[in-house]
């Protein structure tokens, strides 16, 4: 069965700190997909990153960057310069691919991120 | 604009009173899916769907139907629903987004069952 923990329930970091959530993940399947997603106060589901598990290239989208490591199983989420809009609740998330065109998106239990001005 | 909508956004009702969340999406996307969402447990796929009339289990699916009768409209239906399934959910549909696949959530649907 897969699975994702994200083992940092809630995080805490002063305005303009670096913070970086972990994510690591099970599966038994060599091609499969990982995500992050974005849920603040608000409550909606923003989509960040998808990563498939042939591309290990690490990936910087302004102050956000993703480190993608396959021999730990881990897809790690860095804040740079955090600043207090991105206080959110964050999720990683696995996709298995099962080549029918079929498949099951596995969540982790999020980590809630605070930002103090 | 591409989106995902649901409706209700807020609904109370109590038990045993069938209800039903409706979805649609405008992105002609075959595959969508429910999503309930409960603090400590983080998201859990209830259904999903391929496409027409194709609909499969996710983790969490006891309690709930689904309907695929046409590609933009995937409707929840809680026959008889209960206290523990008073949560946050959330319809998803799946499809490219320039180059990349990607997930796009509705807003919510908030429910309480007493």
């Amino acid at each position: 069965a897969q699975k994702v923990t994200q083992a940092q329930t809630e995080i805490s970091v002063v305005e303009k700190e670096d913070v970086t959530l972990d994510c690591v993940y099970e599966t038994r399947d060599t091609t499969y997909y990982l995500f992050w997603y974005k849920q603040p106060p608000s409550g909606e589901l923003v989509f960040l990153i998808r990563r498939n598990s042939f591309d290990e290239q690490n990936e910087i989208s302004g102050r956000y960057s993703w480190n993608f490591q396959k021999s730990t199983s881990s897809f790690n989420f860095t804040i740079t310069a955090s600043q207090v809009v991105d206080s959110a609740v964050y999720f990683c998330a696995l996709n298995r691919y099962s080549g029918a065109g079929s498949y099951q998106l596995t969540f982790g239990k999020g980590t809630k991120l605070s930002v103090i001005p | 604009e591409a989106q995902v909508t649901q409706n209700p956004r807020y609904l109370i009702t109590v038990t045993g009173k069938k209800l039903t969340v409706t979805c649609s999406q405008n992105m002609n996307h075959e595959y969508m899916s429910w999503y309930r969402q409960d603090p400590g447990l983080g998201l859990r796929q209830i259904y999903y769907s391929m496409n027409v009339e194709v609909t499969d289990k996710g983790d969490v699916p006891e309690g709930y139907k689904v309907s695929r009768k046409e590609k933009r409209n995937f409707p929840l239906i809680l026959e008889s629903p209960s206290p523990n399934q008073t949560s946050l959910y959330f319809c998803a549909s799946r499809g490219l987004a320039g180059a990349v696949e990607t997930q796009y959530f509705g807003p919510g649907t908030r429910l309480l069952v007493l």
